[in-house]
């Protein structure tokens, strides 16, 4: 049964800094991975969907990458600001199903 | 596009009623996903259609709910009879494909039974 997973559960950092969001998934045979933003008390944004034979998506300031190997994405965000503060699932899809991890609360401090 | 438009924003009932959820899907998207977030279990997915057909419907917790897609613009989620512990969000999403294209999520309905 895939189980994805996402540490830490929240996150602050101070404003201009790059960082890096982790997802770890248990089983490597997945269609594709993608990166969710949900702002609170809304819907979720899909961000970024990598193919499970692509390596990395890259638009504006974020890069995900994917070892399926590993089992293993993260997200990385360059030159952070106080309007990237959301919560960031990832999922992955695989036995025609879309699993999401638990999310990452992340906040920026001007 | 005005994109998955979902209906009523917020639910507040009294357990024992009947609760029913309304979802548009994108146009020209034939596969439609309801979810259900709450803080304890994150987000879960209930059932998912292609096509108007219902194709995995493992996530429904119980007989008491329902989900039905009547054509490729429409579909309600039922719950009847509600109990407090079926209060969260739903979030309704479509794709253009099943499993390899992105989601696009609604806005969700906050539910809360009484």
């Amino acid at each position: 049964k895939q189980e994805v997973t996402q540490i830490p559960a929240a996150l602050s950092v101070p404003e201009g800094e790059n960082l890096v969001l982790n997802c770890s998934f248990t089983d490597s045979a997945i269609y594709n991975l993608q990166w969710f933003r949900q702002d609170p008390g809304k819907g979720l944004t899909s961000l970024l969907l990598i193919q499970s034979s692509q390596r990395e998506q890259t638009s504006g300031r974020l890069n995900a990458s994917l070892d399926k190997s590993s089992g293993r994405s993260t997200l990385y965000i360059a030159a952070s600001q106080p309007g990237d503060s959301a919560t960031y699932l990832c999922a992955v899809t695989s036995a025609s199903k879309i699993i999401f991890g638990s999310g990452t609360r992340l906040s920026i401090r001007p | 596009d005005a994109g998955v438009i979902q209906s009523p924003r917020h639910e507040v009932t009294e357990m024992g009623q009947e609760v029913t959820l309304r979802c548009k899907p994108i146009s020209g998207h034939n596969s439609l996903f309801w979810y259900r977030q709450t803080m304890m279990r994150g987000l879960e997915l209930l059932i998912y259609f292609n096509n108007n057909v219902p194709i995995d419907d493992s996530g429904m917790p119980e007989d008491r709910f329902s989900a039905k897609m009547p054509n490729a613009s429409f579909s309600t989620l039922k719950i009847q009879p509600s109990e407090p512990r079926d209060s969260a969000v739903y979030f309704c999403a479509s794709s253009t494909r099943a499993v390899n294209e992105k989601l696009f999520f609604g806005s969700g309905t906050q539910l809360s039974v009484l």
